[in-house]
């Protein structure tokens, strides 16, 4: 099992510039949401998706577009980088569930540079 | 107003010594969770501890145990025996309803950089 993998690690962009990053998971999760974490500051929800083909915003998702066209994969998009995207982005997927205890299994990170 | 309450930006110990993180929280949902994350310097978050809101006693995994106090709404990150691989930003984060659907999310808060000596 990889888990949760994320496709690229490292990117720099230039302002004005798109990009998507690609998050997949293998362990059958409905779940998916993406995070960014800025210096000094926990993780922030930018979307999340709860299952196939749907999507809906998080805490701050401004600038951002997200695509679940498989369970496996979660798309996030970058249509116009901003030098205030500048940051390290999570994805992490979870069971579904209507209480209890569930763990969110996060990828290892995108850093992102805007210049 | 903040959910998740860090106070400590950065905590010393001892290297066998216990240690104890602590983090408050806010929330008007009667059914949350609460959670500790570890993120060493390489970056990946690592999932430590879970409290759950109903939960009777305090959890306990390994090393690590959460002192849940409901009433005070805290749920402090108690490691004991530090060992230096211990080092890490350490978040605590709560599980609440996301107000638009019935699916939870994680508020993080700011975190606490533990720094273990030899």
């Amino acid at each position: 099992n990889a888990g949760v993998t994320q496709t690229p690690k490292f990117r720099v962009l230039k302002t004005g510039q798109s990009m998507t990053l690609l998050c997949a998971q293998d362990m059958n999760h409905e779940y998916m949401y993406w995070y960014r974490q800025d210096p000094g500051m926990g993780l922030r929800l930018i979307h999340y998706s709860v299952g196939e083909g749907t999507t809906a915003k998080g805490e701050v998702p401004d600038g951002y577009n997200v695509s679940r066209l498989k369970k496996q994969n979660f798309l996030l998009g970058l249509e116009s980088a901003a030098p205030s995207q500048t940051s390290v982005y999570f994805c992490a997927s979870s069971y579904s569930t209507s209480g209890g205890f569930y763990e969110q299994y996060f990828g290892p990170g995108t850093r992102l540079t805007v210049t | 107003a903040q959910k998740i309450t860090q106070t400590q930006p950065g905590m010393f110990v001892q290297e066998k010594e216990a240690v104890t993180l602590d983090c408050t929280y806010d929330t008007s949902d009667p059914s949350y969770g609460l959670f500790w994350y570890k993120q060493p310097s390489s970056g990946e978050m690592i999932f430590l501890i879970y409290q759950g809101s109903y939960d009777q006693q305090n959890a306990t995994e390994g090393r690590y145990s959460l002192n849940f106090q409901k009433a005070r709404k805290s749920a402090n990150l108690v490691i004991s025996a530090s060992q230096l691989g211990d080092s890490a930003m350490y978040f605590c984060a709560m599980r609440e309803v996301i107000s638009s659907g019935s699916a939870r999310q994680l508020t993080f808060g700011s975190g606490t950089q533990l720094t273990v000596l030899p």
